[in-house]
């Protein structure tokens, strides 16, 4: 019983370094997510999708990008990283898309952009 | 935008007492849910109680139980009996019901600022 697996756990970069963040879930979950968690300010959206093929922009969104092929999978990509985003990444999902099903979390990948 | 709140960054409590940890937020939704998530040391979020904003009947969950307050849009969390596993940081979440006109809001997560709590032997 996986739940959600993020690749990597750890992860350093060097500024105009680009990568992704890989997030797969088995439980055939409509909803995925991106947060990143950053001291003081909680976790905040990055980017959603609703199902495969539907992506749409969260509060903080500029300098990644997202993409949901499947069901199962829904990478976020760093297109050129800055040390802003340095911070720890997690990945979360839910059966639907309507609230009252709790978010189902990866382990988090923390990331230092140096 | 909904917006959630925090304003205690640092809890403490003894062993075995009862602490309160504080949650208010904004919205002029009024069919939303509200969850408090725990994030111990490695990291790991897990979930530790939910509230349907149209139940009037606060939700407990074993040691754990809210105080939901809809008017004073309040959520607090209540931990009796505390004990050392207990230590994490907490936060308060908001989840749109999504069922608002235009369909448009996807049941996104907006947290708190998060509590860190120390339970002390």
């Amino acid at each position: 019983n996986a739940g959600v697996t993020q690749t990597p756990k750890f992860q350093v970069l060097k500024t105009g370094q680009s990568m992704t963040l890989q997030c797969a879930q088995d439980m055939n979950h409509e909803y995925m997510s991106w947060y990143r968690q950053d001291p003081g300010m909680g976790l905040r959206l990055i980017h959603y999708s609703v199902g495969a093929g539907i992506t749409d922009q969260g509060e903080v969104p500029n300098g990644y990008n997202v993409s949901r092929s499947t069901t199962e999978d829904f990478p976020l990509r760093l297109l050129s990283a800055a040390p802003s985003q340095t911070s720890v990444y997690f990945c979360a999902s839910s059966p639907r898309r309507w609230g009252n099903s709790p978010l189902h979390f990866g382990n988090g990948t923390r990331l230092t952009v140096t | 935008a909904q917006t959630v709140t925090q304003s205690q960054p640092e809890m403490s409590v003894q062993e075995a007492e009862t602490v309160t940890l504080s949650c208010t937020y904004d919205t002029s939704e009024s069919d939303y849910y509200l969850f408090w998530y725990k994030q111990p040391p490695s990291r790991q979020m897990i979930l530790v109680i939910r509230q349907e904003a149209y139940k009037q009947q606060n939700a407990t969950e074993n040691r754990f139980s809210v105080n939901f307050q809809k008017a004073a849009k309040s959520f607090s969390l209540k931990i009796s009996d505390s004990q050392l596993g207990d230590a994490a940081m907490y936060f308060c979440a908001y989840r749109t019901s999504g069922r608002g006109a235009g369909g448009t809001s996807y049941g996104k997560l907006t947290f708190g600022q998060g509590t860190i709590l120390t339970v002390h032997p």
